[in-house]
């Protein structure tokens, strides 16, 4: 099955710098990766999604970026907030969604320093 | 419009009892499925329905059951609960099968076990 690696597990930037996190993905077969947003006491929020179609896709201030060749993709916050601070999930699937749902990554706690 | 309505937010049980949670999911959304979430293990698929039909399983024993109502609403259900059942269980609504489509999880119920 699909197997999704997310880094880092911790990231603490300073207000108004931008923040990076990385996965990759192991079936070449996937062609949907979503991004969770997750703050306490709530369930998973989806943030910001890409298909395979697709290199690279911006909603204000959030971006994600895909390369298939290698397998890994990006999400980009620029000008980060502090209610930017939360977990951030990846996830993939194959088309139809998979037998196993979305995969998800172990997740990224975002720090955001005032 | 109403969200994904989970219930109840916290369960305590002792091992060995049974507990039935419960998703009601966005009107109009026909398919729900069910992740277990733990620090150790992150977000790992339990299983989905669409349509009254359980469409996919995930890697768990068959202590861990679910049903999908014909209004869609959905419940699962855990028998001879274990220490290591102790999670928050989310609900997932999407409006077509597969996770491709993107979720609208719920608050997640928090199932502890003594």
């Amino acid at each position: 099955g699909e197997n999704v690696e997310q880094h880092p597990s911790t990231l603490s930037v300073q207000e108004g710098d931008s923040a990076v996190i990385k996965c990759t993905y192991s079936d070449s077969a996937s062609n949907y990766f979503p991004w969770y947003k997750q703050e306490l006491g709530k369930g998973p929020q989806l943030i910001i999604d890409i298909r395979s179609n697709v290199g690279e896709k911006k909603d204000q201030r959030i971006a994600v970026t895909l390369n298939k060749t290698a397998k890994h993709f990006s999400l980009h916050i620029t000008e980060t907030q502090p209610e930017d601070s939360a977990v951030y999930f990846c996830a993939a699937t194959t088309p139809g969604g998979g037998a196993d749902g979305l995969t998800f990554g172990k997740g990224t706690h975002l720090i955001i320093q005032p | 419009k109403a969200g994904v309505t989970q219930t109840p937010r916290y369960l305590i049980k002792t091992r060995g009892q049974q507990v039935t949670l419960s998703c009601s999911p966005i009107s109009g959304h026909r398919s729900v499925s069910w992740y277990q979430q733990t620090p150790g293990q992150g977000l790992q698929f339990l299983f989905e329905y669409f349509s009254e039909t359980q469409r996919n399983k995930g890697n768990f024993p068959g202590r861990f059951s679910g049903r999908q109502f014909s209004n869609s609403r959905s419940e699962m259900n855990v028998s001879t609960l274990e220490l290591g059942d102790s999670a928050l269980y989310l609900c997932a609504s999407s409006p077509r099968t597969g996770g491709d489509r993107g979720y609208t999880f719920g608050s997640g119920t928090r199932l502890t076990v003594v």
